[in-house]
């Protein structure tokens, strides 16, 4: 069955600016998760989302956000783009507890 | 809150020789443990978990861990490795609540010919 797919894949965009990634779980998965890959912070979580809900938040500014469709599609949203925000996002999906599964990513780079 | 700490942040390891990455936890409450392994330019893919059961896990690759409450460890083994397991691993940790997942902060793996 197909995997979690995260587009695009590669993104350059100008401070200031706006960015909105995608991600499409595996199918019947309806946890979806964000995860921020940075060289200095690791991996660090984002937000999850539960059947359109959001069921849980990390220690992200206010400029991060998401949501969920109902067909468990997710997106986050950037807002007023940062050099710091320069990172590889990832989204996951999964069964309740059964562990996640990731994508391959989207690589932002902020200039 | 959890938090993971991985020892090693590199290990260098000849080709069929065997390899231990060290995970340690903390967590008030009980934990699912996970071992994902990244290669260069993707994304995380899942070796193994611990979920219940049996405390020692077998994964993808020939890759085991096993699991020590009293010592709050989740370290991951290879008996022999392969230049293809040349990677960065990382350990996380999730609660029953929230599905979040906190993670160390990996340990590359550099296998040598």
């Amino acid at each position: 069955k197909a995997g979690v797919t995260q587009t695009p894949r590669y993104l350059i965009k100008t401070r200031g600016q706006q960015v909105t990634l995608s991600c499409s779980p595996i199918s019947g998965h309806r946890s979806v998760s964000w995860y921020q890959q940075t060289p200095g912070q690791g991996l660090q979580f984002l937000f999850e989302y539960f059947s359109e809900t959001q069921r849980n938040k990390g220690n992200f500014p206010g400029r991060f956000s998401g949501r969920q469709f109902s067909n468990s599609r997710s997106e986050m949203n950037v807002s007023t783009l940062e050099l710091g925000d320069s990172a590889l996002y990832l989204c996951a999906s999964s069964l309740e507890r059964m562990g996640y599964t990731f994508g391959s990513g989207t690589r932002l780079t902020v200039v | 809150a959890q938090s993971v700490t991985q020892l090693d942040s590199q290990v260098p390891v000849f080709e069929e020789a065997p390899v231990e990455l060290r995970c340690n936890y903390s967590s008030s409450v009980s934990v699912y443990l996970f071992w994902y392994v990244q290669y260069p330019n993707q994304g995380l893919q899942l070796l193994l978990k611990y979920l219940s059961g049996s405390t020692l896990v077998k994964g993808i690759n020939g890759f085991e861990a096993e699991f020590n409450k009293s010592q709050t460890s989740f370290h991951l083994r290879k008996p022999s490795v392969h230049i293809s397991d040349t990677a960065e691993y990382f350990c996380a940790v999730s609660v029953t609540a929230g599905n979040k997942l906190t993670f160390g902060g990996g340990t590359r793996v550099l296998v040598k010919p």
